[in-house]
């Protein structure tokens, strides 16, 4: 069945770093793919997507590349701020399936 | 649009009572999702419906767990009786199939004592 491997937390990192979560994924078919981010005490909400291979999502600095030769969709940010503490979240849905498949989410803190 | 909203926001509740948790999916909206999220086993799908229609129930984790929609804006998820190990956040989501962007509402955490 499909399943996404995200990148275990959590992960502390300075004010201005670069940021990478890693994600993988296996599916049956053609999936998209999405990130999602949770801050404390919210639902989650989508960061970005990407619905086929080499398509790059990008919202609020943050990136991410469906490469389907690795499986990935790894998620980058040239430049953190305090304000991107939060954990986030890979998932798929399988083309004509509205079900998404969710990694266990990396906790993210940025400290100043 | 206000969202999908759930209620309560909290609950608090003895093991053994029942406990019904509340959702309004968002207007249009063809799909409803509840999930679990805990420490120990992260974010879960309960069940899903489409067009009231419930699809997959596979993630109910046992007869104490029901969940309804009897119509495209309202939907609930009962717990009886209550248990200890059911305390959690619930979540709802909807979507309206533009992509399968699944949004979510504020969640509903549950403490049974």
């Amino acid at each position: 069945g499909d399943s996404v491997t995200q990148m275990e937390g959590p992960v502390t990192l300075s004010e201005e770093a670069f940021l990478t979560i890693n994600c993988t994924y296996t599916a049956t078919g053609y999936p998209s793919l999405f990130w999602y981010v949770q801050y404390p005490g919210e639902g989650l909400q989508l960061l970005l997507k990407a619905t086929k291979a080499d398509d790059k999502g990008s919202n609020k600095g943050f990136e991410a590349t469906y490469r389907k030769e690795t499986t990935s969709f790894h998620l980058e940010k040239g430049s953190v701020q305090v304000s991107d503490s939060a954990v986030y979240f890979c998932a798929l849905s399988d083309f004509g399936n509205e079900k998404l498949t969710f990694g266990t989410g990396t906790r993210l803190t940025i400290i100043p | 649009d206000a969202g999908v909203i759930q209620s309560p926001r909290h609950e608090v509740t003895e093991m053994g009572q029942e406990v019904t948790l509340r959702c309004k999916p968002i207007s249009g909206h063809n799909s409803l999702f509840w999930y679990r999220q805990t420490m120990m086993r992260g974010l879960e799908l309960l069940i899903y419906f489409n067009n009231n229609v419930p699809i997959d129930d596979s993630g109910m984790p046992e007869d104490r767990f029901s969940a309804k929609m009897p119509n495209a804006s309202f939907s609930t998820l009962k717990i009886q009786p209550s248990e200890p190990r059911d305390s959690a956040v619930y979540f709802c989501a909807s979507t309206g199939g533009d992509g399968n962007e699944q949004y979510f509402g504020p969640g509903t955490r549950l403490t049974v004592t």
